[in-house]
């Protein structure tokens, strides 16, 4: 059973970075095709897809955030770090993390981490 | 990219069979057989229930299908149940080699 979860801090200012963990268990994130992504939701909103980390350490990015994205793996081997810089009002909400093969369909989330932006 | 068009929301009675639509293009749903479709309640996280168009993972109800025509894929719900009430969302591999979601649809079971 593959399991993730996200952690990182609830709560930053305007201009300031974001950078979240998410955690892996269940599945070695270097098998070949194996892949984490970012999805965050604002409250009442769509789902909105940020960035992809692929068992190659390869990243893709959300084209309108591409600037402001980067994803890398974390200190420890299964981990995946989203950094999201500059952060505005409008970045705040739920992030997730996921785990999929290499077409992006989802089929493990994480609990999701909820983001306030507040100055 | 431009997100996939989903209705707002949509509604059915126990026991009808409802769709909910999401329309993309050539470079996403038109263009390979990548499209995905999640569940999810107030408060919770997704849950995948339809893949690749069709594949439903293990333990999803048969009641739950997909398809695709064109550069639209549907959801299909038949048999509805009160605890189908919830957020659907379609996504889509695209053609740049990224990921797009739909605008999600909210499913009211009368």
């Amino acid at each position: 059973q593959i399991t993730l979860k996200e952690s990182g801090p609830t709560l930053v200012k305007p201009t300031q970075t974001l950078r979240l963990t998410c955690d892996v268990s269940g599945v070695s994130l270097k098998n070949t095709g194996e892949a984490v992504g970012w999805i965050r939701q604002a409250s009442g909103g769509a789902l909105e897809w940020l960035a992809m980390m692929f068992w190659n350490d390869e990243g893709r990015y959300s084209p309108s955030l591409h600037s402001r994205l980067s994803v890398a793996e974390g200190a420890a081997r299964q981990q995946v770090v989203l950094v999201l810089t500059n952060m505005g009002f409008d970045d705040a909400g739920t992030y997730f993390c996921a785990h999929t093969g290499p077409f992006f369909a989802f089929d493990a989330w994480g609990q999701g981490a909820v983001v306030t932006v507040s100055s | 990219q431009s997100a996939l068009t989903q209705p707002a929301s949509v509604s059915g009675s126990p026991g009808q069979t409802i769709a909910i639509s999401c329309s993309g293009t050539n470079g996403d749903i038109g263009a390979f057989n990548f499209v995905s479709w999640y569940q999810q309640s107030p408060g919770k996280a997704p849950k995948l229930i339809i893949s690749d168009v069709f594949k439903r993972p293990p333990g999803v109800s048969g009641r739950f299908s997909g398809s695709k025509s064109g550069n639209t894929a549907s959801l299909t719900i038949s048999g509805l149940r009160p605890e189908d009430e919830a957020h659907y969302s379609c996504s889509s591999f695209t053609t740049s080699g990224l990921l797009v979601f739909g605008g999600g649809t909210w499913l009211t079971v009368l």
